[in-house]
């Protein structure tokens, strides 16, 4: 079964600076992958997702930007953190039983 | 339009109690999966259950159902026979179509704390 990779857990970052949020699975292959953003309290918000190599959709235009250099491996990036960048960020991806796997998430503070 | 409702922002119920946590959807979609997922304090988001669109009978894992009524577009869980560990957030999320690379839309969710 798939296992999801996230660091840092917890990012406390000052406005202005940069971002890079690392997300890596084991246990499969060509897998779709995914970035939600949840605000304190509320549901997920799908940000980006691909489903290959070098392949980004954005659901929503914001401050962040996503690559995929490798097939296991998204990245999530800014080059300027706004405050309201601030939340609980999710990778995920999905089985090949239709299962949606998340990793245990990095928790964002810009200051 | 909001295309996951969770009326319910918290819950509360006995231990050892039934609970039902209430998710209305809206798709045009024929093809469509439903989804619930339980995120504790630790954040972490844990996959529970699965009710395909063409599914005849409702899905069941456990001491979770989900009750879905497909003409109302509602998937409720129930969780029997509650446990002090079931105290977290829920939510319920849909994935629509074939084509739509696997994007869930996620409902808002429900606290549900179980009282001892």
């Amino acid at each position: 079964s798939q296992t999801i990779h996230q660091w840092p857990a917890t990012l406390v970052q000052p406005v202005g600076s940069p971002l890079s949020l690392e997300c890596t699975v084991e246990g499969t292959s060509n897998p779709n992958l995914y970035w939600y953003r949840q605000a304190a309290g509320r549901g997920l918000q799908l940000l980006f997702y691909s489903v290959g190599i070098g392949q980004i959709s954005s659901e929503v235009p914001q401050n962040l930007s996503a690559s995929r250099p490798q097939d296991r491996q998204f990245i999530l990036s800014s080059k300027k953190l706004l405050l309201s960048d601030s939340g609980f960020y999710l990778c995920a991806c999905i089985s090949a039983y239709n299962e949606q796997f998340f990793g245990p998430g990095t928790r964002l503070t810009v200051l | 339009a909001q295309k996951i409702t969770q009326t319910q922002p918290g819950m509360f119920v006995q231990e050892k109690e039934a609970v039902t946590l209430d998710c209305t959807y809206d798709t045009s979609d024929p093809s469509y999966g439903l989804f619930w997922y339980k995120q504790p304090s630790s954040g972490e988001m844990i996959f529970l259950i699965y009710q395909g669109s063409y599914d005849q009978q409702n899905a069941t894992e456990g001491r979770y159902s989900l009750n879905f009524q497909k003409a109302r577009k509602s998937a409720n869980l129930v969780i029997s026979a509650s446990q002090l560990g079931d105290s977290a957030m829920y939510f319920c999320a849909m994935r629509e179509g074939p084509t739509n690379a696997g994007k869930s839309t996620f409902g808002d969710g429900t606290t549900l704390t179980v009282k001892p």
